[in-house]
């Protein structure tokens, strides 16, 4: 019930595409739902978070889509750029324990 | 950009060696993780700590453990390095919900 599902595990789009990565979660308690990015090399850094009392939120070219009766989640990335290539990942959070459930992480390649 | 440092960056050491793996972060914040991570794949939560003097387990088991004297520094040691331990080590604090991730150690034990 803790655990974060993550798909696809790797993903090519070509320039100038959408990118979608999707997500999925069983535990209700989960209040906070993060997506990290994270370069070869480097740290993960957070890049667009969404709380479950909206469905939708934008920031640039990048979007989460929040389903909370599917308890579902994805990361849209639109008109994807060689720079986006990187791997991202979902997290859930249930603000009790302070600790973030990750997903695997989805490795992004976008094509020039 | 997130004031947390990680020493060293690279480390490469023969098996059976102590080594204490450094991070430090300036933002005051309480929390603090330890995650281990092969590149590009799963973050696994290693230790973490709430506060001074507390520190916990994460769900994979480690050989390592670690301390919490001060809020702004907390060390990772392995007693006994030994090839499985070859790894990303990635160090994180929060102060609410957003953790902010150190650069990471790469560790090979050879």
């Amino acid at each position: 019930q803790q655990q974060v599902k993550q798909s696809p595990q790797s993903l090519i789009v070509q320039k100038g595409g959408i990118s979608i990565i999707n997500c999925a979660y069983e535990n209700t308690a989960f209040d906070y739902f993060p997506w990290y990015q994270q370069f070869p090399g480097k740290g993960p850094a957070l890049l667009i978070a969404i709380r479950p009392d909206v469905s939708e939120k934008k920031e640039g070219r990048f979007t989460i889509s929040f389903n909370k009766s599917a308890k579902q989640f994805s990361l849209h990335i639109m008109d994807s750029q060689p720079g986006d290539s990187a791997t991202y990942f979902c997290a859930a959070w249930a603000g009790s324990n302070y600790q973030l459930i990750w997903g695997a992480g989805t490795k992004l390649i976008i094509k020039p | 950009e997130a004031d947390i440092y990680q020493t060293p960056r690279y480390l490469v050491i023969g098996t059976g060696k102590k080594i204490t793996l450094e991070c430090s972060q300036t933002m005051g914040h309480d929390k603090m993780y330890w995650y281990q991570q092969d590149p590009g794949m799963e973050l696994h939560l290693i230790h973490y700590s709430y506060g001074v003097n507390s520190t916990e387990k994460g769900d994979l088991s480690s050989e390592s453990t670690v301390s919490r004297i001060r809020t702004e520094h907390f060390p990772l040691t392995l007693e006994s390095a030994r090839p499985s331990h070859t790894s990303q080590y990635l160090c994180a604090s929060s102060d609410q919900d957003e953790q902010f991730f150190g650069p990471g150690t790469r560790l090979t034990v050879l």
